[in-house]
């Protein structure tokens, strides 16, 4: 069965730093890779994805991340962080179909002034 | 173009009565999913649907749970004789029939007194 790790529960950074958050999968097959967003009491919304070809996926509000089969990862990273970029960050694998998807319990991000 | 639509925002439930969660896809959407989410804790997958099937159902626990999404109108996810463990958020997505991206809802807060 497909897992999704985030290792990070919670993580605080100063505001124009760099960040990354760490996503771990496990499947038996090449996934679908996705991250997604909530600020709180709100929907989820699409960061990015990854179906094929180039590892490393721009995003929208200056989110990249980078597939690497080898270490079975899919980290999120931001150049420089801003203040509302606070929310909570789900990474999620699907198969097939982005519907369908194992998502990991989360990274909340804090981002101090 | 309107998103994914839920309904209600929040609902309140006692205890043995039941709960109607409605999902309206996004404009030329025919795959819809849905989600529960405990506080705390990542989204799991409960039932993926297209009009008039349920094609996957592997989420949904055995017994008072129960999806559906007809010819006409919304997706609709009944969850009879409410228990305390019910309270979560629940999410709706829908996707176009390639699934190559899934669109959330904002969410359905059941909370069950």
């Amino acid at each position: 069965a497909q897992s999704v790790t985030q290792p990070d529960i919670h993580i605080t950074v100063s505001e124009g730093a760099s960040l990354e958050l760490r996503c771990n999968y496990s499947y038996g097959a090449t996934p679908y890779l996705f991250w997604y967003v909530q600020s709180p009491g709100q929907g989820l919304q699409l960061l990015l994805k990854y179906f094929s070809g180039d590892t490393l996926v721009q995003g929208i509000k200056g989110f990249e991340a980078e597939f690497k089969r080898s270490q079975s990862s899919f980290n999120l990273r931001k150049p420089s962080v801003h203040w509302s970029d606070a929310a909570e960050y789900f990474c999620a694998v699907g198969y097939t179909n982005a519907g369908k998807s194992t998502f990991g319990d989360g990274t909340t991000l804090t981002v101090k002034p | 173009n309107a998103g994914v639509m839920q309904n209600p925002r929040h609902l309140v439930r006692r205890r043995g009565q039941e709960a109607r969660l409605r999902c309206s896809p996004m404009k030329g959407h025919s795959h819809v999913y849905w989600y529960r989410q405990l506080p705390e804790e990542g989204l799991k997958f409960m039932v993926y649907l297209q009009k008039e099937n349920i094609i996957d159902e592997s989420g949904m626990p055995k017994e008072r749970f129960s999806a559906e999404f007809p010819k006409e109108g919304p997706s609709i996810l009944r969850i009879q004789q409410v228990v305390r463990g019910d309270s979560a958020a629940y999410f709706c997505a829908s996707s176009p029939p390639t699934g190559e991206a899934a669109f959330f809802g904002q969410g359905t807060r059941l909370t069950v007194v």
